[in-house]
């Protein structure tokens, strides 16, 4: 079966400027988890959309926001980027919820100059 | 200080050698998960143990849930380069709601 897919891989960003990335989750997982990858950080969750409902929320600004949409689809949005937000922006998706494991995405590589 | 502290951070050692990777926290998960990331590319669920003492072998990878909860532990026997990778711990709280939480990784690296 087809894994987690995100586009783009790579982006390259100027600050100011805003960004939007997706994610097609494996058919039939309704749940779909963001994190950001960091060397300093680790992963840091994002949210969580389960049948177009953020269900949850980590620490992240008003910046980052995202949706799901009825085919389970996912976009994050980033909003007048910064050169912290260059990160590896990783979507999860899974069944349920968390608990029944995750399955990732390769990520997309976000560099903002 | 994160939630889950992952130690070592860093391990080298050769090809046939043993290591230990710990997950270790003050707070109780109901379930603990260890992902294996590789450069380039997202993390891969190994396990996922749930019961507390809980033992799970994988091949020549074993896995281990602490009595309490909290901790968790990764050994891998005769490790091999293919073994290289950044090994991620991530626990599910209930209280915390529907999100895993990482720890900050261990890296190995397994030379020939």
């Amino acid at each position: 079966k087809a894994g987690v897919t995100q586009t783009p891989r790579y982006l390259i960003k100027t600050r100011g400027q805003q960004v939007t990335l997706s994610c097609s989750p494996i058919s039939g997982h309704r749940s779909v988890s963001w994190y950001q990858q960091t060397p300093g950080q680790g992963l840091q969750f994002l949210f969580e959309y389960f049948s177009e409902t953020q269900r949850n929320k980590g620490n992240f600004p008003g910046r980052f926001s995202g949706r799901q949409f009825s085919n389970s689809r996912s976009e994050m949005n980033v909003s007048t980027l910064e050169l912290g937000d260059s990160a590896l922006y990783l979507c999860a998706s899974s069944l349920e919820g968390p608990d029944d494991g995750y399955t990732f995405g390769s990520g997309t590589r976000l560099t903002v100059v | 200080t994160q939630l889950l502290e992952q130690s070592p951070q860093f391990l080298s050692i050769q090809e046939g050698e043993n290591l230990t990777v710990y997950c270790n926290s003050s707070s109780v998960f109901s379930s603990l998960q260890w992902y294996r990331q590789e450069p380039g590319e997202g993390p891969v669920l190994l396990v996922t143990v749930v019961t507390g003492g809980e033992v799970k072998k994988l091949k020549r990878l074993t896995f281990q849930f602490g009595d309490a909860r909290k901790d968790s532990s990764l050994h891998i026997t005769a490790a091999q380069p293919g073994d290289t990778g950044l090994y991620l711990c991530a626990g599910d709280r209930r209280a915390a709601g529907n999100k895993l939480t990482f720890g900050g990784g261990t890296r190995v690296l397994v030379k020939p």
